[in-house]
């Protein structure tokens, strides 16, 4: 059964500190890696695609990273405006979705 | 503007009503998908469909009911059935594109049993 984990569940960032968000997963065939960002009381805003172990991806201060069993959000220098949940979810061989809990993340000024 | 539009934003339903929920997308995208989202969990996968009048369960059908008769739309009724449906609603919606799939979503829909 595929099964994606995130952690930490929740982060608090000063402003300027940069740090990383973690999605392990369990998947029958990996046909793609998701990050999205959600604010509160409003849909995931599509973030990356990653396909392959090695590949990145970037997008302002925001990095995604990609192994074989894990994959990794950096955040660069954040901003309060960075402040979100965000999630990770894979998709497998039978074209479904599965996505993990989100980590909530705090940015303070 | 392409996207995907949820309606309404909030909807209340009184114990043993039916109330549906309206998807729409102009994206041309095939697949449609109906996820549910409670505090702390991960989005929940409700119903699916690839092709229109085509739709498939997902992992917590029980209580829902969808149909697919135009590609654009994808309404999903929550029955009286549903034991606790109180529940952030949420459509996406995806296509295979030059580097592969990627789902989008619509902006969802916050729904309270009185």
């Amino acid at each position: 059964e595929d099964q994606v984990t995130q952690s930490p569940e929740a982060l608090r960032l000063q402003e300027g500190e940069s740090s990383s968000l973690n999605c392990s997963y369990t998947v029958s065939g990996l046909r793609g890696l998701f990050w999205y960002r959600q604010d509160p009381g409003k849909g995931p805003e599509f973030l990356f695609t990653l396909y392959s172990a090695g590949e990145e991806k970037e997008k302002e201060r925001l990095k995604a990273t990609l192994t074989k069993k894990e994959s990794f959000l950096h955040i660069t220098a954040p901003k309060p405006e960075d402040s979100a949940t965000y999630l990770c979810a894979v998709r497998d061989y039978g074209q479904n979705f599965v996505f993990g809990p989100g980590t909530r993340l705090s940015v303070l000024p | 503007d392409g996207g995907i539009t949820q309606s309404p934003k909030y909807l209340f339903r009184k114990e043993g009503q039916n109330v549906t929920l309206s998807c729409e997308q102009n994206l041309n995208h095939d697949a449609m998908y109906w996820y549910r989202q409670d505090p702390g969990q991960g989005l929940r996968l409700i119903y699916y469909s690839q092709i229109v009048n085509d739709f498939q369960k997902g992992d917590i059908a029980e209580g829902y009911s969808v149909s697919r008769e135009k590609k654009e739309s994808f309404p999903l009724t929550v029955t009286s059935a549903q034991k606790n449906p109180t529940a952030f609603y949420l459509c996406a919606s995806s296509t295979k594109g030059t580097s592969g799939y990627t789902q989008y979503f619509g902006p969802g829909t916050r729904l309270t049993v009185l």
